[in-house]
């Protein structure tokens, strides 16, 4: 299995807080993934990097940043949480990136509820 | 855009054979893949073919025919421990990574 864990597992907050998950990876893998997992809409990606300091948009990325400044770390940070985004998130990583089919392996996710 | 449709929920009965389908619209792809997916945990990937045909893997098969938008998955000999969710996955091109889109999956369960 990939080394890859994310912190915390299981967050409860309120409406209006800041809230940032962590991916950690060992892999030394340069790409870089968050996705949400809701109930009827699968696996949709927020947000990329494809090396430090470098990050773009994913399919669902209004309210969410991210920063990666080791290429170990992806953080994920909810400004102001908001209903809508309690999920499940997964972070995941890939070696080879863009111009070749390579493989996303995935941490064991963040459950995050926001009341 | 992508489409991508996997029927929602599956039954088979442990030691028989079960086939997962998944059809996609899209322009063009590197590759498409399947993740499995137990509850509560994370995806799992199992196989990913980038060529018309067969892949095959153990009890697990994958086919891909890029004419007909189609591909299916294939589990032999099916075990209790093969219940999870099945997801399909199609890589696309374009930008600084090759991005999946997923399926919303199908949740296969497996009875004695």
């Amino acid at each position: 299995d990939a080394g890859i864990t994310q912190s915390p597992r299981h967050k409860v907050t309120e409406t209006g807080t800041p809230v940032t998950l962590r991916c950690h990876q060992t892999e030394n893998h340069r790409y870089m993934y968050w996705y949400r997992q809701d109930p009827g809409h699968g696996l949709r990606l927020i947000h990329y990097s494809y090396g430090v300091k470098d990050t773009d948009k994913g399919e669902v990325s209004d309210g969410y940043s991210v920063s990666r400044s080791k290429t170990e770390d992806f953080l994920l940070t909810l400004e102001s949480a908001t209903s809508s985004q309690t999920s499940v998130y997964f972070c995941a990583i890939s070696e080879i990136g863009a111009g070749f089919t390579d493989t996303q392996y995935f941490g064991p996710g963040t459950r995050l509820t926001v009341l | 855009g992508q489409n991508i449709d996997q029927p929602t929920e599956m039954t088979a009965t442990e030691g028989a054979i079960v086939q997962i389908n998944c059809t996609y619209q899209t322009s063009g792809f590197n590759g498409l893949f399947w993740y499995q997916q137990h509850a509560g945990e994370a995806p799992t990937f199992l196989s990913y073919n980038v060529l018309d045909g067969l892949e095959e893997k153990g009890r697990f098969s994958s086919f891909l025919s890029r004419s007909k938008g189609y591909s299916y998955l294939l589990l032999k000999e099916l075990q209790m421990k093969d219940s999870a969710s099945y997801l399909c996955a199609i890589q696309g091109y374009g930008g600084a990574t090759n991005k999946l889109i997923f399926g919303t999956g199908t949740l296969l369960a497996v009875q004695p």
